[in-house]
C-alpha cells in the first residue's frame, strides 16, 4: 500500500517562474491537506482539499498561491512568480473520510527560488 | 486561535536515558487531539503518539509516552531508553475535535531538536 507521493522532491525555481507541486493520496483516501514549513519553523496549514472542492483555504497566501484536487490526478499546489521568500518545504497529507482518523504524511518538496 | 508552544529549540540526552520534551496550547475547546510528530533528517513526518482530549489515562506507545495536563494545558511526551534513531525534531499538534465544514487541520508548535549522544 504506497504512501502519500509527492514529486518533486526538490523543485529549484528563479524569481518569477512558475511551481507546480503535486501529491497523490493514499489508496483510498479522498482528502488532502496541504503544509508549509519555513526553516526552522513548524508546519502550517495552507488548504484543505475534498476531490473537485476547495474546503478550507484560510491559509493560503491572498495572491499568487492556488491548489486544486481534480477528479482524476493528483492534488496540485500551484505557485505563480515565485519569490524567494517561497523558499520552503511544502507538505501533502491525506485522509479517510472518517472522521478522526489519521492523517498520513509525504515526504515534502522542498523548493529553493533562486 | 488555538496556539502549540514549544520552549525548547534543542535537547540532548544520553543514549539508554530519559528525555522529556515539552508542549503547551492554548484553546478554548474542551474536545480536541493532541499529536507528537517524529521529523527525522528525511523529512517524513511520523506519528510518534496521539492523545485524545477526552481521555483521563496517558497515552502510551512503546518507549514513548505523554503526560497529559488537561487543566494545565500541557502534553509533554517523554522518551526512555533513548535510542541513535531517536535523533530528530519532535513536533508537538493540535487538532480540533469541533471539524468546522469537516477541516481536521492540525496546529504546530515550532519543534525542538533532540539529539542523541552515544
Amino acid at each position: 500500500n504506497a504512501g502519500v507521493m509527492q514529486n518533486p522532491r526538490h523543485l529549484v525555481r528563479r524569481r518569477g517562474q512558475e511551481a507546480r507541486l503535486r501529491c497523490s493520496p493514499m489508496k483510498g483516501h479522498s482528502h488532502v491537506y496541504w503544509y508549509r514549513q519555513l526553516p526552522e519553523e513548524g508546519l502550517k496549514f495552507m488548504v484543505y482539499l475534498q476531490k473537485e472542492n476547495i474546503i478550507d483555504e484560510s491559509g493560503m497566501p491572498k495572491e499568487r498561491f492556488s491548489a486544486e484536487f481534480p477528479k482524476e490526478g493528483p492534488s496540485i499546489l500551484r505557485i505563480q512568480q515565485v519569490v524567494r521568500g517561497d523558499s520552503a518545504a511544502y507538505f501533502c497529507a491525506s485522509s479517510t473520510i472518517v472522521k478522526n482518523t489519521e492523517a498520513f504524511f509525504g515526504q515534502g518538496t522542498r523548493l529553493t527560488v533562486v | 486561535a488555538q496556539t502549540v508552544t514549544q520552549s525548547q529549540p534543542e535537547m540532548s540526552v544520553q543514549e539508554a536515558e530519559t528525555v522529556t520534551l515539552s508542549c503547551t496550547y492554548d484553546t478554548s475547546e474542551s474536545d480536541y487531539y493532541l499529536f507528537w510528530y517524529k521529523q527525522p533528517p528525511s523529512r517524513q513526518m511520523i506519528l510518534v503518539i496521539r492523545q485524545e482530549a477526552y481521555k483521563q489515562q496517558n497515552a502510551t506507545e512503546n518507549r514513548f509516552s505523554v503526560n497529559f495536563q488537561k487543566a494545565a494545558k500541557s502534553f509533554s511526551l517523554k522518551i526512555s531508553d533513548s535510542q541513535l534513531g531517536d535523533a530528530a525534531m519532535y513536533f508537538c499538534a493540535y487538532r480540533s475535535a469541533l471539524t468546522q465544514g469537516g477541516s481536521e487541520k492540525l496546529v504546530f508548535g515550532k519543534g525542538t531538536k533532540l539529539t542523541v549522544n552515544p
